[in-house]
C-alpha cells in the first residue's frame, strides 16, 4: 500500500498567517492527490483534487502544488473558519490511502 | 444540491451484522461511482471500497482489511448505496461515510457520516 506522510501533525497559527502543510507519498502518484478539511464533529470537505485544482466553491486562499511524491497545501491568510484538521489522499493506486492529518489550531 | 445521507448505524455486538444505507439526491446517482470511507480515532481515515456504475458492470472493489466481511451494493432505482457489515469486530467501531466520485474520478461530496459501535 502507498504510505502518505503528512507533516506537521499539528501546528499553531494566528489569523492572517500563511500556513503550509506537506504530504509525501511512498511512491510516485503523479498528481492523483486530494486535500480535505475536517472541522470538529463534521464530515470531511473536499478542497483540492489533482494536486492543484480547487473544488467548486472553495475559496482561492487555498492552493495546492506538487507532483510525484511531494505535495503541499497552502492557506494564504488563515481565517477563523480555517482552524480544522486537513488530510491528503492518494487515489492513483488501490487501496486509496489517506495521510494521518494535520491539525491547525489557534496560537 | 448534492446530498448523501447515511443511515443504519448503531450498537452491535462483536460477531454481529449491520447494514448501512446511503441515500443520494441532487444528482444522477447512476452516473457516479460511490465509495465508503470510515474514520476511527486511532486509525484516522480508511478507504473501504467502491461501487462502480452499470456501465462498468456494477463492479465493486474492497480494501483487503474488509474484503470477505463487508459487501457493497447499489440500487440505482432507489438512488441508494449499501454497506453490509458482517462478522463485526470491536476495531470496526467508526464513523462510516459514503463519498461520491466525480465524473473525473476524484472525491467531491461526502455524506454526514454514521456511527457504528461494536461492543458487548
Amino acid at each position: 500500500d502507498i504510505q502518505m506522510t503528512q507533516s506537521p501533525s499539528s501546528l499553531s497559527a494566528s489569523v492572517g498567517d500563511r500556513v503550509t502543510i506537506t504530504c509525501r507519498a511512498s511512491q510516485d502518484i503523479a498528481n492523483y492527490l486530494a486535500w480535505f478539511q475536517q472541522r470538529p464533529g463534521k464530515a470531511p470537505k473536499s478542497l483540492i483534487y489533482a494536486a492543484s485544482n480547487l473544488q467548486s466553491g472553495v475559496p482561492s486562499k487555498f492552493s495546492g502544488s506538487g507532483s510525484g511524491t511531494d505535495f503541499t497545501l497552502t492557506i494564504s491568510s488563515l481565517q477563523p473558519e480555517d482552524f480544522a484538521t486537513y488530510y491528503c489522499l492518494q487515489y492513483k493506486f488501490h487501496p486509496l490511502t489517506f495521510g494521518g492529518g494535520t491539525t491547525v489550531d489557534v496560537k | 444540491e448534492v446530498q448523501l445521507v447515511e443511515s443504519g448505524g448503531g450498537l452491535v455486538q462483536p460477531g454481529g451484522s449491520l447494514r448501512l444505507s446511503c441515500a443520494a439526491s441532487g444528482f444522477t446517482f447512476s452516473d457516479h461511482y460511490i465509495d465508503w470511507v470510515r474514520q476511527t480515532p486511532g486509525e484516522g481515515l480508511e478507504w473501504l471500497g467502491r461501487a462502480k456504475t452499470k456501465a462498468m458492470g456494477y463492479t465493486t472493489e474492497y480494501a483487503a482489511s474488509v474484503a470477505g466481511r463487508f459487501t457493497i451494493s447499489r440500487d440505482d432505482s432507489k438512488n441508494s448505496l449499501y454497506l453490509q457489515l458482517n462478522s463485526l469486530r470491536t476495531e470496526d467501531t467508526a464513523v462510516y461515510y459514503c463519498v461520491r466520485m466525480s465524473r473525473s474520478y476524484y472525491f467531491d461530496y461526502w455524506g454526514q457520516g454514521i456511527l457504528v459501535t461494536v461492543s458487548s
